[in-house]
């Protein structure tokens, strides 16, 4: 089945410390794939996404994230971690069938962040 | 450039009552999306309209349904709520068909509904 995982539910990293967090997909082909992060009482915005090409991704934030197609992941990095930085994060593909199409959402890492 | 705008942010209801739920794109996007988030089962689609047409629909039983209007404006609602439909709602908006796209959509902060 279609899906996309993110085996962190919670992570905590110092400020100043750098960040990886996982994303691994299940899709039949190469998908189109985004990550969002999701402020407390907020909606979803739009970090970073991948379409093809390069297969290291420049977002917003100094974050950045890796496409690997032999492990079908799509981690999201970033070297130094700000406390403004804590939220959740939620890694999607494009769910691409004919004329339609939706995301599919892994269920989102939290990153908390020590002073 | 205003973002999408959602209304109510907050309410609640109880059982077997219906909520309509607002959202307005931005400004030349065409395409609405509506997506459920829950703490267990995450983010999920519920459907798409596009020109005032629902073009994709996900997972979702009848008592879900929404519609759009010609100024790209749309409302979802929820009939005879149930426990299990507390939730944040969120739309979100792309300028084209959100299915014939690459799937960069623009989402709106939520409608938070809670049923008692």
């Amino acid at each position: 089945a279609q899906s996309v995982t993110q085996p962190d539910i919670h992570i905590t990293v110092s400020e100043g410390a750098s960040l990886e967090l996982r994303c691994n997909y299940s899709y039949g082909a190469t998908p189109y794939l985004f990550w969002y992060v999701q402020s407390p009482g907020q909606g979803l915005q739009l970090l970073l996404k991948y379409f093809s090409g390069d297969t290291l991704v420049q977002g917003i934030k100094g974050f950045e994230a890796e496409f690997k197609r032999s492990q079908s992941s799509f981690n999201l990095r970033k070297p130094s971690v700000h406390w403004s930085d804590a939220a959740e994060y939620f890694c999607a593909f494009w769910n691409y069938g004919g004329s339609q199409g939706n995301l599919i959402f892994g269920k989102g890492t939290k990153l908390s962040v020590k002073p | 450039k205003a973002g999408v705008t959602q209304t109510p942010r907050y309410l609640i209801k109880t059982r077997g009552q219906q909520v309509t739920l607002s959202c307005s794109p931005i400004s030349g996007h065409r395409s609405v999306s509506w997506y459920q988030q829950t703490p267990g089962q995450g983010l999920q689609f519920l459907f798409e309209y596009f020109s005032e047409t629902q073009r994709n629909k996900g997972n979702f039983p009848g008592r879900f349904s929404g519609r759009q209007f010609s100024n790209s404006r749309s409302e979802m609602n929820v009939s005879t709520l149930e426990l299990g439909d507390s939730a944040l709602y969120l739309c979100a908006s792309s300028f084209g068909l959100a299915g014939a796209q690459t799937g960069e959509l623009f989402f709106g902060e939520g409608s938070r509904l809670t049923v008692l």
